[in-house]
């Protein structure tokens, strides 16, 4: 398994701003996924971050949004940017849990909850 | 399309009784599922998972789950509840996609367990 932390774990935004999550793996691990999970519904992964690449980004999320990095194998931020109220979420980080994990599981961290007023 | 689907919004049972959480599939090839579980303001904790093998298979917390290959389902199992219990239950499927392994989520349901 592995430990993740997440800073910070709750904050409360004004539109228009931007702000970074961060997350902490306690292990070298290859590859980071970001989740978001808004009010009362499911985890949709926004992308996935491999270190030194550019992270991969799903449907409906793009980098300009979402900022991604991941300066080395226990470490990545997430940025919201121009955040509107409709970004008010749970941001999770997760990860297999060390290098050559193949069997898929994920691991996650406490989450990011963030309210845009 | 892959997709994973919960059924159920919420399943009610009383404690000491058994509990069923549903969930089907929709993949190809050989599925690997996973179930999590999250508790108010926390993040999510993984439960069990079947890969290959037998087809029931056993995770924390007492739960286990069976693999139904003709019925595409997965579905969450527990002999004997515990007030505890209650929270709300995700089944993952994974999906190969983009170049990476990624695991796609269902819509969760929330178990209540009653005293």
């Amino acid at each position: 398994s592995a430990v993740i932390s997440q800073k910070p774990s709750r904050d409360i935004c004004q539109r228009g701003t931007s702000l970074t999550i961060q997350c902490q793996v306690d292990s070298q691990v290859t590859m980071m996924f970001w989740y978001r999970q808004q009010p009362g519904q499911s985890l949709t992964l926004i992308a996935t971050a491999n270190q030194g690449s550019e992270a991969t980004y799903e449907s409906g999320f793009v980098i300009d949004k979402f900022p991604i990095s991941r300066p080395n194998l226990t470490f990545s931020t997430l940025t919201v940017s121009n955040m509107s109220p409709e970004d008010s979420s749970i941001y999770l980080c997760s990860t297999r849990g060390g290098q050559g994990s193949g069997t898929g599981e994920l691991f996650f961290g406490e989450g990011s909850r963030l309210t845009v007023l | 399309a892959q997709s994973v689907a919960q059924p159920e919004d919420q399943v009610n049972v009383a404690e000491g009784n058994p509990l069923t959480v549903k969930c089907t599939y929709s993949v190809s090839g050989n599925p690997y599922l996973f179930w999590y579980v999250q508790y108010p303001n926390r993040g999510l904790q993984f439960l069990l998972k079947y890969i290959t093998g037998d087809n029931l298979v056993k995770g924390s917390y007492g739960f286990e789950a069976e693999f139904n290959k003709s019925q595409t389902s997965f579905h969450l199992k527990k002999p004997s509840a515990l007030v505890s219990d209650s929270a709300l239950y995700f089944c993952a499927v994974r999906v190969f996609s983009g170049g990476y392994n990624k695991l796609i989520f269902g819509a969760g349901t929330r178990l209540a367990v009653h005293p």
